[in-house]
């Protein structure tokens, strides 16, 4: 019940295409869901994030969608550049900062 | 202010040799995250500390690792007689007290040969 599902594995975009990564979770006790960018030899960078009281949350070319019925939330990269090809990390935690649970990951090519 | 600070950045240690991993977490954070992530695999969480207290070690192998977060100083992750599966990358984060969000340091790159 803890885990949180994410797919694809690996994306390839073409240069301006729109990158979607998803992501799916069991407890309906995490209320705070945030996306992560690692690129290599880096640590993981909180991208953006979004809670369960709103349908989704635009920042740039980022932008969250969550659908609490479904308990499914999703990460819409538009205008994606090879600047963005990175590994990225959906998480699903509770305000109480426990539990804080990782996806396995999305390893996005962006094709120049 | 700066982030979350780990050293050191890489690690080389013999089998059967003690590593240890310093984190010291960004201005103001109490509470400290490990995490252990292999080569092209996610984050796998180890241990969720506050200030002198352990609050969740279930990701944490029960022998060879260990955690501490005292009163004063960095956090330190300790793993005993390592072996060549132990090598990874170990990721500290950070939070502050009723903060959502965690922040990761850069990382400690252990290679056990």
């Amino acid at each position: 019940q803890q885990q949180v599902k994410q797919s694809p594995q690996s994306l390839i975009v073409q240069k301006g295409g729109i990158s979607i990564i998803n992501c799916a979770y069991e407890n309906t006790a995490f209320d705070y869901f945030p996306w992560y960018q690692q690129f290599p030899g880096k640590g993981p960078a909180l991208l953006i994030a979004i809670r369960p009281d709103v349908s989704e949350k635009k920042e740039g070319r980022f932008t969250i969608s969550f659908n609490k019925s479904a308990k499914q939330f999703s990460l819409h990269i538009m205008d994606s550049q090879p600047g963005d090809s990175a590994t990225y990390f959906c998480a699903a935690s509770m305000l109480s900062g426990q539990n804080f649970v990782f996806g396995p990951g999305t390893r996005l090519s962006v094709l120049p | 202010n700066a982030g979350v600070m780990q050293n050191p950045r890489h690690l080389v240690r013999r089998r059967g040799q003690e590593a240890r991993l310093r984190c010291s977490p960004m201005k103001g954070h109490s509470h400290v995250y490990w995490y252990r992530q292999l080569p092209e695999e996610g984050l796998k969480f180890m241990v969720y500390l506050q200030k002198e207290n352990i609050i969740d070690e279930s990701g944490m192998p029960k022998e060879r690792f260990s955690a501490e977060f005292p009163k004063e100083g960095p956090s330190i992750l300790r793993i005993q007689q390592v072996v060549r599966g132990d090598s990874a990358a170990y990721f500290c984060a950070s939070r502050k007290t009723n903060g959502n969000t965690i922040y990761f340091g850069e990382g400690s790159w252990l290679t056990v040969v």
